[in-house]
């Protein structure tokens, strides 16, 4: 299995463009996450889904849209950048409710801004 | 009070030596405990989980006091690669289907 992989890996964004950051995951989990994360803080929750046709706000969805077509794959939608969205992007997946259940975190996007 | 808070640091240690990081959670219902390790700029991964009669792996050793809603990871003869920033997560019942919380991190840096 190839877990969690994210692409692109590294994107400069001009203030206004838009880009889609892409999620999938081969594991077949229902839950997925889209998580934030800016130099020397903790993460901050973006969107949520628990499976294909369902999302959820979390934290910090302002700028940020998602869709959930499939169970695999979960892309997150910033329509007009600003420079307050330049962060470490991680998508994560948790197979269900089952509270002993971790998550599995992709390598990351990151983001930049101009 | 935040749902999980964490001593940020950084602890600066000498290889070989003992260090704890404590983590207090506020949701008394909680029932899963981990602690996941992040590397500087990699994506967080899991390290251990927390049982409630306390857990060994090698050199880390977890505990959880529920009583006090307290969790701590201790690390034993500290080496230089376990220089990172460990995060301790608490699955929260009462968020609905986002069950888990991760604290903000306590940063670790072992020095040679």
């Amino acid at each position: 299995n190839a877990g969690v992989t994210q692409t692109p890996k590294f994107r400069i964004l001009k203030i206004g463009q838009s880009m889609t950051l892409q999620c999938t995951q081969d594991m077949n989990h229902n839950y997925m996450y889209w998580y934030r994360q800016d130099p020397g803080m903790g993460l901050k929750l973006i969107y949520y889904s628990v499976g294909a046709g369902i999302t959820d706000k979390g934290e910090v969805p302002n700028g940020y849209n998602v869709s959930r077509s499939t169970t695999e794959d979960f892309p997150l939608r910033l329509e007009l950048a600003a420079p307050s969205q330049t962060s470490v992007y991680f998508c994560a997946s948790r197979p269900g409710q089952d509270s002993v259940e971790t998550q599995y975190f992709g390598p990351g996007t990151r983001l930049l801004v101009l | 009070r935040k749902e999980v808070e964490q001593d940020p640091g950084p602890f600066n240690v000498p290889e070989g030596a003992t260090v704890a990081f404590n983590c207090t959670y506020s949701n008394s219902a909680s029932q899963s405990f981990f602690w996941y390790r992040q590397d500087c700029r990699k994506e967080p991964k899991l390290l251990m989980s927390v049982y409630s009669s306390g857990n060994e792996d090698g050199r880390f050793t977890a505990q959880l006091n529920r009583a006090s809603q307290y969790i701590s990871l201790l690390i034993r003869d500290s080496k230089l690669s376990d220089s990172a920033t460990y995060l301790c997560v608490v699955n929260n019942p009462t968020s609905g289907n986002t069950p888990l919380v991760f604290g903000k991190g306590t940063r670790l840096s072992v020095i040679a």
